[in-house]
């Protein structure tokens, strides 16, 4: 049975930088049929894919155009895990963020959510 | 502004049959798979359909899915009180390179 544990603050400082880890249990990080996504959902945005990273034969990363340029996720094999980065957040990014699962074309595994406030 | 337009609201008394409707556009609906997600307060989305008609394991057969086109269906029929929830599409986008999910509808069981 594939899990994903969520961990990191729930609030981050108006241009600073937040971060998130998904831990991963009956399922590998470099699985070659799966991809490790973040998304996120607030009242006004709804639920908004952010980015994923996958290995197939080397790593790769997509994400979405309108945050392209603050975020990284990072794949950590060594812990079966990974992680967000959104740098420079403003209050437009107060929302709950998800880490996802997806396999087969359809996200089939979801974190818990971790609600984070951007506020100083 | 979601790319997948759903409706923001549906209801129905218990017993009855209820739609949701899904539009999309041939980047994502109309070339790949549409999947669905029930999602109560507080809680994660959970996958409710896949590949357009699949039920995952566990997901009574009172829920349904349908595609044509450019447009995908979740059909509950025999509604309950426990069916009040959120309902969400989603589809890959193959212009965006991305996921894709619709703005969701408040189901409400009357």
């Amino acid at each position: 049975q594939v899990q994903l544990q969520q961990s990191g603050p729930g609030l981050a400082k108006p241009s600073q930088t937040l971060s998130l880890t998904c831990a991963i249990s009956g399922d590998s990080v470099s699985s070659n049929s799966a991809a490790w996504n973040w998304i996120r959902q607030s009242p006004s945005r709804g639920l908004e894919w952010l980015g994923r990273t996958y290995y197939r034969s080397k790593w790769y990363n997509e994400y979405v155009v309108s945050v392209k340029s603050r975020i990284t996720i990072n794949p950590d094999t060594s812990k079966n895990q990974f992680s967000l980065q959104l740098k420079f957040v403003t209050p437009e990014d107060t929302a709950v963020y998800y880490c996802a699962r997806t396999h087969s074309g359809r996200v089939d595994i979801w974190g818990q959510g971790t609600l984070v406030t951007v506020s100083s | 502004q979601s790319v997948l337009t759903q409706p923001p609201s549906a209801s129905g008394t218990p017993g009855q049959r209820v739609t949701i409707s899904c539009s999309g556009s041939s980047s994502n609906i109309g070339r790949d798979i549409v999947s669905w997600y029930q999602q109560f307060p507080g809680t994660a989305p959970k996958l409710l359909i896949d590949s357009n008609n699949q039920r995952p394991s566990g997901v009574p057969d009172r829920f349904s899915g349908s595609k044509s086109g450019m447009s995908a269906s979740l059909a509950i029929s025999g509604l309950q009180s426990e069916d009040e929830a959120d309902y969400y599409c989603a589809s890959w986008d193959g212009s965006l390179n991305g996921w894709l999910f619709g703005g969701g509808t408040k189901l409400t069981v009357l």
